[in-house]
């Protein structure tokens, strides 16, 4: 299957510092990453879809400028939490896939970041 | 709007032991059915698929069946190994792509030698 791979694993930072998160794909083209967010013990919530070379489709209740998203190649899209606070302390999740996998309805999910703002 | 439940976790069982998470979906049209799991310290992959009513998924000794009737989905496997503990996620996707997979909470499954 297709690997996507998330750096970093974790982080901690302090609050009204930034913080970014890659998502790689390592063996095919990805033109349409998607960004998930996971409370513990609740789903993943889909917090926008990344486009490359555009810009990104933001889920309702999303704030595109809490949570910047850049998708500047084929293999690499970007999470930015800037400002971060307590609040924003969570595991984010990305997702992508070939194009034959996504009409199909597969995805394939990174590893996960944790962040923990202090 | 759509949205999935599945039973809450934990579940735990002794190896061998049949195994049923149940999942229960709300939907308009004809949404695909997925589950999805994560072993411990990996990401999420998919398990099974079905994209049409009564549909069955099958992977790896797990299988669901797509009951509209119903509007369920529920994972079934007649004997579960050690190796099969992980976090079991139900998902829908309301389009035959992958545009907007929308998660149930998730189950946890652990597995007693």
């Amino acid at each position: 299957g297709a690997v996507v791979s998330q750096h970093p694993s974790w982080v901690i930072c302090k609050s009204g510092t930034s913080v970014k998160i890659e998502c790689r794909s390592l063996d095919f083209q990805a033109t349409t990453m998607f960004w998930y967010r996971q409370f513990p013990k609740q789903s993943l919530m889909l917090m926008a879809t990344s486009n490359e070379g555009s810009k990104a489709t933001y889920e309702q209740g999303v704030e595109k400028d809490k949570f910047l998203i850049n998708h500047a190649s084929l293999t690499l899209s970007t999470l930015t939490v800037t400002s971060a606070h307590p609040e924003d302390s969570s595991f984010y999740i990305c997702s992508a896939g070939p194009s034959a996998a996504l009409r199909s309805g597969e995805l394939f999910f990174g590893e996960g970041s944790r962040l923990t703002v202090l | 709007g759509d949205s999935v439940t599945q039973m809450e976790g934990p579940v735990t069982l002794s190896e061998e032991a049949f195994l049923t998470i149940n999942c229960t979906y709300t939907a308009t049209g004809y949404p695909s059915l997925f589950w999805y799991v994560q072993y411990p310290g990996e990401g999420l992959q998919l398990l099974l698929k079905a994209t049409k009513a009564d549909d069955k998924g099958s992977n790896k000794g797990f299988e669901a069946t797509y009951r509209k009737e119903t509007t369920s989905f529920h994972l079934e496997k007649g004997s579960v190994q050690v190796s099969d503990s992980a976090v079991y996620f139900c998902a829908l996707s309301p389009y035959s792509s992958a545009s907007k997979i929308i998660f149930g909470s998730g189950t946890r499954l652990s597995i007693r030698p």
